[in-house]
């Protein structure tokens, strides 16, 4: 049972334009949601979080959008460069106090073309 | 230094040897983990150490042995693995365990059972 759901694995984007990679999740106790890149041989490297408190979260290039009634959320890059290609994961923290663990999503290969 | 280093970065082994999967920060952390991800899946929460004390066993078999001899050090001890563990070992660190510690990634071990 997947409870964090990428339902595009991947996405081909123009240099210059707007990247927008879509996560949805099923169990509405998650309270906090990550965004995570991972390049080819090196482990996922953490890029932008969102409370569920918020519905919007931006830095930089990298917004997340929390859409709490669908149980979805988005990340947008803009402007995308060719350096932003990699697989995003998308995750959510389990609902729990001291639990730190973190489900993730099957992932999303974004291409940059330049 | 906010690195985390995983080493070997590639092992191969029988189903008979015992190897082990070593894991390095050197940036203060008091939780650290560990994740097992499948090729086109998403990574898996193994375990979790708090303070050199073990947090969360999500289950795994007996197969799998973490160890922790200090705060700056984890360790994943293998034992009579089945070909279907083979997979891309991360280890994670976090200043602590909770829900809203960024986790910090390796680069993985590829491990390869034969």
């Amino acid at each position: 049972d997947q409870q964090v759901k990428q339902n595009s694995p991947s996405l081909s984007v123009q240099e210059g334009r707007i990247s927008i990679l879509n996560c949805d999740y099923t169990n509405s106790m998650f309270d906090y949601f990550l965004w995570y890149k991972k390049y080819p041989a090196e482990g996922p490297t953490f890029l932008i979080s969102i409370s569920s408190i918020k519905d919007k979260n931006e830095d930089g290039r990298f917004t997340v959008f929390l859409n709490k009634s669908a149980k979805h959320l988005s990340l947008h890059i803009v402007p995308s460069q060719p350096g932003d290609s990699a697989v995003y994961f998308c995750a959510a923290v389990g609902y729990g106090g001291a639990t730190n663990k973190l489900i993730f999503g099957t992932g999303t290969l974004l291409a940059v073309q330049p | 230094d906010t690195e985390v280093t995983q080493t070997p970065k590639h092992l191969v082994m029988g189903m008979t040897n015992k190897k082990s999967l070593k894991c390095e920060q050197h940036m203060g952390h008091r939780a650290m983990y560990w994740y097992k991800q499948k090729a086109k899946k998403p990574p898996e929460l193994m375990f979790v150490y708090s303070y050199e004390k073990l947090s969360i066993n999500e289950s795994v078999p007996s197969r799998f042995s973490p160890e922790c001899p200090n705060s700056s050090l984890l360790n994943l001890h293998l034992h009579a693995l089945q070909p279907e563990d083979s997979a891309l070992y991360l280890c994670a660190s976090s200043q602590a365990q909770g829900p809203y510690n960024e986790q910090f990634f390796g680069p993985g071990t590829r491990l390869t059972v034969l």
